[in-house]
């Protein structure tokens, strides 16, 4: 079954803010991560959250974990038309180290 | 500088051929994964391997098969390709869960 789901489509404006949402169902996950694939490439590692933190802020990135919901989301403050791209969900379980993708949120920007 | 490097970048064989995929990093990482992508599947866990001569099978393994004699390469086996095995294909290598994963660019494989 499915670990990880995300919606698989947001178009926002250029200015606006974007907020990519990410349910995962093993709470004893420790890990969590969002990666952006740009087309034709591979996956970038943008940040990560560790399930004692509650909130990460990276420059125009927030991530906001709510464990007992078992939800994650990725806002982006101030989108640009170079943050199209797919955003994957990741979760680490505890048991081993291989990352359990969800299937991806397409992000389009327009001008 | 250290990077993770995938070939061919593209592939196409015949149904029944025996493939042979390419990953090789050079971060020193003991982790390496196989990952393949498809449209509204998102990325599948194939192989993945913890350090020499270990490999471990994820969640689609089954047609497919890695060994791991170095610390740098982690080469994906296609046994008999078959056309469901059509998909673009990434490597990832990490020394942490911590560090996340460092990706390569993909090998686009189309079986005919």
């Amino acid at each position: 079954g499915e670990d990880v789901e995300q919606s698989l489509f947001l178009s926002v404006r250029e200015g606006d803010s974007s907020v990519i949402n990410c349910t995962y169902t093993d709470s004893s996950s420790t890990y969590l991560y969002w990666y952006k694939q740009e087309p034709g490439a591979g996956l970038q590692l943008l940040t990560y959250i560790f399930s004692n933190m509650d909130m990460k802020q990276d420059q125009r990135l927030t991530v906001l974990l709510n464990k007992k919901d078992k939800h994650l989301s990725l806002r982006i403050a101030d989108t640009q038309t170079g943050d199209s791209a797919i955003y994957f969900c990741a979760e680490i379980k505890q048991a081993g180290t291989a990352l359990i993708f969800g299937k991806g949120t397409t992000l389009s920007v327009s001008s | 500088d250290a990077e993770i490097t995938q070939s061919p970048r593209h592939k196409i064989t015949e149904t029944g051929r025996q493939v042979t995929l390419a990953c090789h990093q050079t971060w020193n990482h003991n982790n390496m994964f196989w990952y393949r992508q498809d449209l509204g599947h998102g990325l599948r866990l194939i192989h993945y391997s913890y350090g020499v001569h270990d490999t471990n099978k994820g969640e689609v393994s089954d047609g497919y098969s890695v060994s791991r004699s170095n610390t740098e390469d982690l080469p994906l086996t296609l046994e008999s390709a078959a056309s469901s095995q059509t998909s673009v294909y990434f490597c990832a290598s990490s020394e942490s869960r911590i560090t996340g994963y460092t990706f390569g660019s993909g090998t686009r494989l189309t079986v005919v």
